[in-house]
């Protein structure tokens, strides 16, 4: 079971768009729709974002949205904001009926 | 609205055993809608799956860490437990505590709690 790969770090400036990768294989991101986006600012819990590869849970904004192609899912941020800067990680329900994440990546607002 | 709370020692000794409870309210444990998982998170680094069980006590495991991981569901306390035995350095991470929606999400999160391993 390997960690899905994510950039290190990705950065934009206030009101730009920004996307993060999340590389998978066939068994887990391309076989599944259960990808999901979580930020986790520093020292905080982690926060789910984007589940089932493109849906917002209530009362995260629509800024933030998910796609999936192949063995790559993605997360898009729309419209920078500051309170934006944070972790990001990814995950993945696999084959093994485990769950696998992404090494995380630093988004940083210019 | 779920809550988990963690709980247990924040300091273990080297080949001792390394035990958390997480304590659910706002919900319950036997809910058929949610399992209940283990997520760790060692110092500046990323997120790392334990495992997962069921109210029913069905549980899947990390193979890398399967030999060591013990997880269980006392539905009278509404709340679930991990073990991990023969700790090294290597575990010293902050765990959480989450609620995995039927297989889709880690949609509710504990705090966390520092668990340092050493002498």
């Amino acid at each position: 079971q390997s960690a899905l790969t994510q950039p290190a770090s990705v950065s934009g400036s206030p009101g730009q768009s920004i996307t993060i990768s999340c590389t998978g294989s066939s068994s887990d991101v391309s076989a599944y729709k259960y990808v999901s986006w979580y930020q986790q600012h520093p020292g905080k819990a982690p926060k789910l974002m984007i589940y089932d590869v493109s849906s917002r849970p209530s009362g995260v904004s629509n800024r933030f949205s998910g796609s999936k192609s192949g063995n790559t899912a993605s997360l898009t941020i729309s419209g920078l904001q500051a309170e934006d800067e944070a972790d990001y990680y990814c995950g993945s329900y696999t084959s093994s009926s485990l769950w696998v994440f992404g090494g995380g990546t630093k988004l940083t607002v210019l | 609205q779920v809550q988990l709370q963690e709980s247990g020692p924040g300091l273990v000794k080297p080949s001792d055993t390394l035990s958390l409870t997480c304590i659910v309210s706002g919900g319950s444990v036997t809910s058929g809608t949610y399992s209940w998982s283990w997520i760790r998170q060692p110092p500046e680094k990323g997120l790392e799956w334990i495992g997962n069980i069921y109210s029913r006590g069905s549980t899947n495991y990390n193979p890398s860490l399967k030999s060591r991981v013990t997880m269980s569901v006392d539905t009278s306390k509404n709340q679930f437990s991990l073990k991990l035995t023969s700790v090294t350095a290597a575990d010293t991470a902050v765990y959480y505590c989450a609620g995995l929606l039927l297989g889709q999400c880690f949609d509710y999160w504990g705090q966390g709690a520092l668990v340092t391993v050493s002498s």
